[in-house]
């Protein structure tokens, strides 16, 4: 089945500064990539996403990257805030989501 | 639109007794899934229904976990008898239908389960 890795656990950047998550995947059949945001004690939202006939996509200070060859993906946020704060999960989606681990971004003002 | 509804918020029961978890999908998804997150680990697919049909139920732990969706609107995730390791948070997400694959998924703000 799939396998979704996820790096790095923790990230902590100055206020500004840009931050870059990554993830990788298994299961070559995978062909959307969703990225969500969970702040402490509310729910997972999703920030971004991306399918398997695309490369990139950019939503204002968020872009994500999809390299189906090496079969990884990437978030990539600008300029970060404060309110940036908060857990990141990837996920992979061939026939169910399967999800990375979770990278915890800590932006320090 | 209302989101993603889920009821009770917390829980907290002794092992051995059993809990039931709702779910109120966005109105007119199609697609509702079950989730679970263990305590600092990724967030873990249970099962996913179309409709009132389940169609992936390859996630659930064992047959302590039993999932509805009569009418095909909210969903009920009932652990019996609960064990000290179904401690975690239950989320619950909708999605559209359609043949579209891998269609948005909107997430509840999850039930917090503790088993004592």
């Amino acid at each position: 089945g799939e396998n979704v890795e996820q790096h790095p656990s923790t990230l902590s950047v100055q206020e500004g500064d840009s931050a870059v998550i990554k993830c990788t995947y298994s299961d070559s059949a995978s062909n959307y990539f969703p990225w969500y945001k969970q702040e402490l004690g509310k729910r997972p939202q999703l920030i971004i996403d991306i399918r398997s006939n695309v490369g990139e996509k950019k939503d204002q200070r968020i872009a994500v990257t999809l390299n189906k060859t090496a079969k990884h993906f990437s978030l990539h946020i600008t300029e970060t805030q404060p309110e940036d704060s908060a857990v990141y999960f990837c996920a992979g989606y061939g026939n169910k989501l399967v999800f990375g681990a979770g990278t915890i971004l800590r932006v320090k003002s | 639109e209302a989101g993603v509804t889920q009821f009770p918020s917390h829980s907290v029961i002794e092992k051995g007794q059993t809990v039931t978890l709702r779910c109120d999908p966005i109105s007119g998804h199609d697609n509702l899934y079950w989730y679970r997150r263990v305590m600092g680990k990724e967030i873990k697919f249970l099962l996913h229904f179309v409709k009132e049909s389940k169609q992936d139920e390859s996630g659930m732990p064992n047959n302590r976990f039993l999932a509805e969706r009569t009418g095909g609107t909210y969903s009920t995730l009932k652990v019996q008898p609960a064990e000290l390791e179904d401690s975690g948070v239950y989320f619950c997400a909708s999605s559209q239908g359609g043949r579209r694959v891998g269609q948005p998924q909107h997430f509840g703000d999850g039930t917090r389960l503790s088993i004592l």
